[in-house]
């Protein structure tokens, strides 16, 4: 079974600093990894994902993710962050060869707090 | 705006009463997910649609749930009898995949949700 891990529950960051959200993740094969931010009373927007390839994916708004095969993680990324930023922040995990691949699996979330 | 949307945004009902909610998906995505948020956690799969066909089914969805996508556009979430573990965010989201497998545009895209209050 898939399964996701976002070990911090909050990261406090100050304006200007880089910004770093971690996450790992367990497959079965090789995975289809994305990141979803949330802001307050609205769904999930899509950042970024990996399907193959590069294992620096580049997104929206500034937002980059580096899958690392070996840690099994992909960490999402941010050389300068924006009070804007604040958001709740989700990385998701699709298995492709598991016959219930198509759903995604979510981590429990990241809270990111970017002070002035 | 061309997204996907749900309807209503919010609805309190009372336990032991049937709601229904509504999703739009982006107009050419053929299939479409139903996920669950509780308060502090993230999205839970309940079920998906490629066109008119319901293909899974999570454990979560117990049989008080149904769910519709009658002509393979807009689709319907049922809760009957609801129970005050049913309060949640219930979040719709929309994909295009393509014939020949795993598409690169097999991005889901989410709709604002429908949060359900059960008094």
């Amino acid at each position: 079974a898939q399964s996701v891990a976002q070990p911090e529950d909050q990261v406090n960051v100050a304006e200007g600093n880089p910004l770093t959200v971690k996450c790992t993740y367990s497959v079965s094969g090789n995975p289809y990894l994305f990141w979803y931010v949330q802001y307050p009373n609205r769904g999930l927007q899509f950042l970024l994902k990996y399907i193959t390839g590069d294992n620096l994916v580049k997104g929206s708004y500034g937002f980059e993710a580096e899958f690392n095969k070996s840690q099994t993680s992909f960490h999402l990324k941010k050389p300068s962050a924006l009070v804007s930023d604040s958001a709740l922040y989700f990385c998701a995990v699709r298995d492709p060869p598991d016959p219930a691949g198509n759903k995604l699996t979510f981590g429990g979330g990241t809270r990111v707090l970017v002070k002035p | 705006d061309t997204g996907v949307s749900q309807d209503p945004r919010h609805k309190i009902t009372k336990r032991g009463q049937n709601v229904t909610f509504r999703c739009d998906p982006i107009s050419e995505h053929n299939r479409l997910y139903w996920y669950r948020q509780t308060l502090g956690q993230g999205p839970e799969f309940l079920t998906y649609f490629q066109n008119e066909a319901q293909l899974e089914k999570s454990r979560l969805l117990s049989d008080r749930f149904s769910a519709e996508r009658p002509k393979g556009s807009f689709s319907t979430l049922e809760i009957q009898r609801t129970e005050q573990g049913d309060s949640a965010m219930y979040l719709c989201a929309s994909s295009l995949q393509g014939l020949a497998g795993w598409s690169s545009t097999d991005t889901q895209y989410f709709g604002p949700g429908t949060r359900l209050t059960v008094l």
